[in-house]
């Protein structure tokens, strides 16, 4: 069975400090999908950035990066220079590679991340 | 048109009442989803629809159905519901499998519905 794990229930960080959100997985699966998605209190999920287990390359979206470290299984999120709207609660997702199109996510419990002026 | 929509925002039923939740997406988006999301939890998976095809339940009871009527909707029957049941209900679609290996497949959520069961 598929399990992600997120060990920092919240954490403050200082305006225009960079951050980063833990998230280890443990899965028996050679090809999987890790997501990261951003939830605001208005409640929306947003897409926040992806990592294929067969990446070679650490993905980077905009301010977002993913250390992804597959012998450790870990998948962390790095946002530089953090803003005021960075506030919100982070989920860490990993998806099964191997049922292509009906694809269940495996969330993580969230980090819930405070930007401090 | 990258959005997700769900009607409506927010719900209160009784327990005796029947009611529908709406999603609806124009991406061309071929799988769409239903999560179920408690207080200060992460969203559960109830219902994937793949080509307008029920392809999982997530053993979820039956006074929630749902239905997809075409490729662009998706519905979310309610009937008998507890208490226990108010929740954030959200909607989701991706692009869905196209053929090839594993890709990114990224799903889209709408804005949610908050359901109060009383």
């Amino acid at each position: 069975a598929q399990k992600i794990t997120q060990t920092q229930p919240g954490m403050f960080v200082q305006e225009k400090e960079a951050v980063t959100l833990d998230c280890t997985y443990d899965t028996s699966d050679q090809s999987y999908g890790l997501f990261w998605y951003k939830q605001p209190s208005s409640g929306e999920m947003i897409f926040l950035i992806y990592q294929g287990s067969y990446d070679e390359q650490n993905a980077t979206e905009g301010r977002y990066s993913l250390n992804f470290q597959k012998a450790r299984k870990s998948a962390n999120l790095v946002i530089s220079a953090s803003q005021l709207g960075d506030s919100a609660m982070y989920f860490c997702a990993m998806r099964d590679g191997s049922n292509f199109g009906n694809e269940k996510l495996t969330f993580g419990t969230g980090t819930r991340l405070t930007i401090i002026p | 048109d990258t959005e997700v929509t769900q009607t409506p925002k927010h719900l209160v039923m009784g327990m005796t009442n029947k009611k529908s939740l709406k999603c609806e997406q124009h991406m061309g988006h071929r799988a769409m989803y239903w999560y179920k999301q408690k207080a200060k939890k992460p969203p559960e998976l109830m219902f994937v629809y793949s080509y307008e095809k029920l392809s999982i339940n997530e053993s979820v009871p039956s006074r929630f159905s749902p239905e997809c009527p075409n490729s662009s909707l998706l519905n979310l029957h309610l009937h008998a519901l507890q208490p226990e049941d108010s929740a954030l209900y959200l909607c989701a679609s991706s692009a869905g499998w196209l053929g090839g290996g594993p890709r990114r497949n990224e799903q889209f959520f709408g804005p949610g519905t908050r359901l109060t069961v009383l």
